[in-house]
């Protein structure tokens, strides 16, 4: 099995709302991260989770909060976001985080924020 | 600081004919060099990757590519390229020493395969 899934697959939220991602990876992987893609831009890194501890967070605002439940598991809570917050936001999983191991992608949650 | 660039926005090939998707980085030490391919509404599939050794790289769906550290290249390659090839490719670089796996992506290519 070499999927990562997402779901929802669409969200769409108000301002005010509070929602979560979720991710989910049965290879395991030990590193698994975030990325938020604009329309035809490359995916930009959020956050990278390794061995179920934050390891990296790319200065991304405190509205986004992550958390990494257990090994499989992936879960992105937002709140109060921005109209600009709407995007395309992938997670990837690896076999580890330090070395030359492939990212698989799931197929992303596209968000919308009105 | 590690940089990609891939300076064509698109490429356009007829079906039957060869493609190349442009690809140049910039890193510090040795490089691991991934593509990946992009269809719409989808997240990113894994191709093919360099890490060392031999200097032409065999992925998936017949897909090839060429590490050349003179020019810091590596370009995308298919012999014969398909309609169902049209999508969206990014290169990726992270140097040999950067802890937590850090991609950085190039700009993108949309590769267009017309009948």
């Amino acid at each position: 099995d070499t999927e990562v899934t997402q779901t929802p697959k669409h969200l769409v939220m108000g301002m005010t709302n509070k929602k979560s991602l979720k991710c989910e990876q049965h290879m395991g992987h030990r590193a698994m991260y975030w990325y938020k893609q604009k329309a035809k831009k490359p995916p930009e890194l959020m956050f990278v989770y390794s061995y179920e501890k934050l390891s990296i967070n790319e200065s991304v605002p405190s509205r986004f909060s992550p958390e990494c439940p257990n090994s499989s598991l992936l879960n992105l809570h937002l709140h109060a976001l921005q109209p600009e917050d709407s995007a395309l936001y992938l997670c990837a999983s690896s076999r580890d985080h330090l070395d030359s191991y492939e990212q698989y992608f799931g197929p992303g949650t596209r968000l919308t924020v009105t | 600081a590690q940089s990609v660039a891939q300076p064509e926005d698109q490429v356009n090939v007829a079906e039957g004919n060869p493609l190349t998707v442009k690809c140049t980085y910039s890193v510090s030490g040795n490089p691991y060099l991934f593509w990946y391919v992009q269809y719409p509404n989808r997240g990113l599939q894994f191709l093919l990757k360099y890490i060392t050794g031999d200097n032409l790289v065999k992925g998936s769906y017949g897909f090839e590519a060429e590490f050349n550290k003179s020019q810091t290249s590596f370009h995308l390659k298919k012999p014969s390229a398909l309609v169902s090839d049209s999508a969206l490719y990014f290169c990726a670089v992270r140097a040999y020493d950067n802890a937590g796996n850090m991609l950085t992506f190039g700009g993108g290519t949309r590769l267009m395969v017309k009948p």
